[in-house]
């Protein structure tokens, strides 16, 4: 199956300080989400990204979908308590089905208040 | 609206029983989704549906079979029931467009 590299498997920070995670492919994608896992519920989709160069918004996060369309990047600023949990990139592979997702493994998140 | 929801949430069985997995979604959406979530991995697809009386592989189908006999019903029966197939069971659906939401998830273990 596809390989979905993300890093770092898991980061600790302080309350305030900004994230940044990526996500990495050997191949290539049309797009990109990116999910928020929280213990014991299912993902939520916090973006979604169509074509390279992108890069869009939502609150806090910012991401972004890499040029060469085999990388995409999630910053979160200032974080909180509440951005705690585990944070998925996930995309259909040109060729893979059109709404076949593949996910990455992770990166988990811990917010030191 | 509840969006989409499993039952059920917990569930035990023993090696060669059998089950099934129910899915509800109320957003009128056609494609619905399986996946299953292992310790330190993503999800991964067992089977989805692009429409009502329709199924098709994914990435992990064997030991799996699914229906859709409705278009908000989306059914994951496991025949003979294997250790290796203890995970999270979790449902998703979307329209015709990638975005998709997933339910909260059945946990399932198989002694």
């Amino acid at each position: 199956g596809q390989q979905l590299n993300q890093s770092p498997q898991s980061m600790f920070i302080q309350e305030g300080e900004d994230v940044s995670m990526n996500c990495t492919s050997s191949s290539i994608f049309n797009t990109w989400l990116w999910y928020k896992q929280e213990p014991g519920e299912g993902p939520v989709l916090l973006i979604a990204l169509y074509k390279a160069g992108e890069l869009t918004s939502n609150g806090r996060l910012t991401a972004q979908f890499g040029i060469t369309r085999k990388d995409s990047f999630l910053n979160i600023s200032a974080s909180i308590p509440s951005d705690v949990g585990i944070y998925f990139c996930a995309g259909p592979p040109i060729g893979g089905g059109a709404n076949n997702l593949f996910f990455g493994t992770g990166t988990r998140l811990t917010v030191i208040p | 609206n509840a969006g989409v929801t499993q039952t059920p949430k917990f569930r035990v069985l023993k090696t060669g029983q059998s089950m099934t997995l129910l899915c509800a979604q109320d957003m009128n959406h056609e494609y619905m989704y399986w996946y299953r979530q292992d310790p330190g991995m993503g999800l991964r697809l067992i089977h989805y549906s692009v429409g009502e009386g329709t199924t098709a592989k994914g990435e992990v189908p064997d030991g799996y079979n699914v229906s859709r006999l409705k278009k908000q019903n989306f059914l994951l029966g496991l025949e003979s029931a294997a250790p290796s197939q203890t995970s999270v069971y979790f449902c998703a659906s979307s329209f015709v467009t990638i975005e998709q939401f997933f339910g909260p998830g059945t946990r399932l273990t198989v002694l």
